[in-house]
């Protein structure tokens, strides 16, 4: 069966610091992959897609940035964190079809 | 410009109620609409609809899609404390890789 997992769970970092996200998927091939990012109540903003390794899709011009350097590895990363940072990082992936899987999270607080 | 809108964006009920939640959208080329649950970490998927009509079920849960009035409901009747949980609606755009999700409605059910 497949499996999301996201790392960290939680983390807490100043403004100006850099951020490594990471998402891996196990038990399939291929995934298309997602990066959204959810503040507090309010509903899912997708951040970045890929349909295959190197290949990045961007939906929100900002410090972010994503990477695929493996099938099933998805990373997100800034340089330079900001306030509005903050938020709940969600990774999901899909098959061919439109139902999205996602990972636990990452909760990101940024002082 | 597609969107994706919930209502109401929050509620409170007491265990035994019966909650209707609403999601209508605007999205160009329409061919599914996605429930999703989310308690505290990962949505989990719900129902997909593609067919006016047609209602999916699943327990005490259930789901409708009207493609001509552009709306869906999700029911839950006899409510319990474990149905407390954001309710995110989505719909796929064209191509499968967007998804536009709705702000989710929060409900809240007491004991």
């Amino acid at each position: 069966s497949q499996t999301i997992h996201q790392w960290p769970a939680t983390l807490v970092q100043p403004v100006g610091s850099p951020l490594s996200l990471e998402c891996t998927v196990e038990g399939t091939s291929n995934p298309n992959l997602y990066w959204y990012r959810q503040a507090a109540g309010r509903g899912l903003q997708l951040l970045f897609y890929s349909v295959g390794i190197g290949q990045i899709s961007s939906e929100v011009p900002q410090n972010l940035s994503a990477s695929r350097p493996q099938d099933r590895q998805f990373i997100l990363s800034s340089k330079k964190l900001l306030l509005s940072d903050s938020g709940f990082y969600l990774c999901a992936w899909t098959a061919s079809g439109e139902t999205q899987y996602f990972g636990p999270g990452t909760r990101l607080l940024v002082l | 410009e597609d969107k994706v809108v919930q209502s109401p964006l929050s509620l409170v009920v007491h265990e035994g109620d019966t909650v209707t939640l609403n999601c209508s959208y605007e999205v160009t080329n329409f061919r599914s609409l996605l429930w999703y649950k989310q308690e505290k970490k990962a949505p989990t998927f719900l129902f997909m609809l593609t067919s006016s009509g047609i209602e999916k079920k699943s327990g005490r849960l259930s789901s409708i899609l009207d493609k001509k009035e552009l709306f869906s409901i999700l029911n839950i009747t006899a409510t319990q404390t474990g149905d407390s949980a954001i309710y995110l609606c989505a719909v796929p755009k064209t191509g499968g890789f967007k998804t536009i999700f709705g702000a989710g409605t929060r409900l809240f059910v007491k004991a």
